[in-house]
């Protein structure tokens, strides 16, 4: 099993800043990951694949990056309504498998 | 626009069952994976399983495996989950998702265990 794992746990944030999340693979997933969005109550939102395509509607200041093993997404100009847990999840072998989330806060 | 609808969550007793639905609209639902998604209360997300198209392959979390029974019916739109042998870490909301990165969700549907 592909272990994904993100880091921080908590990022806390001013408005208008950027934040970087980060996400690690055990092994090699090319770039066959996705980010996704969940904010409390709701359910996920597709973000990103292929580690760097934005999915439809989602803003230009959410940007995925890495491939292998080590990949981020950066927030830039955070905005209150990006308080939200964010997932990354490999689909280069089965099991599929998320990371644990990062929170993000604005403070 | 795409929309899918889930149903079947209840309050089941450990060892009992289930059967979850998930209604699909507004896309060629022949084409496409269909996965469960899970999230137990307070937790992350934790992928359960997956059919393809055709509906003959299939992939599960090993937590889950010969408990649970993903399948579909193309003619109808719709993906089923069977869920057997319930224990109460299966306590979570269950979610519809399309594809192997799930780029649209159901609302999601609860599943409690607990006698």
């Amino acid at each position: 099993e592909i272990v994904m794992t993100q880091s921080p746990a908590t990022l806390s944030v001013s408005p208008g800043e950027s934040a970087t999340l980060s996400c690690r693979a055990s092994q090699s997933i090319d770039t066959n990951l996705a980010w996704y969005q969940q904010r409390p109550g709701q359910a996920p939102r597709f973000f990103i694949f292929g580690a760097s395509t934005r999915a439809t509607g989602i803003p230009a200041r959410f940007s995925g990056g890495g491939s292998g093993t080590e990949f981020t997404l950066t927030i830039s100009s955070l905005q209150s309504e990006d308080s939200a847990v964010y997932y990354c999840q490999q689909y280069n072998k089965w099991p599929l498998t998320f990371g644990g989330g990062t929170k993000v806060e604005i403070k | 626009e795409v929309q899918l609808v889930e149903s079947g969550g209840d309050l089941v007793q450990p060892g009992g069952s289930l059967r979850l639905s998930c209604a699909a609209s507004g896309f060629n639902f022949t084409r496409y994976w269909m996965s469960w998604v899970r999230q137990a209360p307070g937790k992350g997300l934790e992928w359960v399983a997956i059919v393809n198209q055709d509906g003959r392959e299939k992939y599960y979390v090993d937590s889950v495996k010969g408990r649970f029974t993903i399948s579909r019916d193309n003619a109808k739109n719709s993906l089923f989950l069977q869920v057997d042998r319930l224990r109460a870490e299966d306590t979570a909301v269950y979610y519809c998702a399309r594809g192997v990165f799930f780029d649209h969700w159901g609302q999601g549907n609860v599943v409690t265990v607990s006698s």
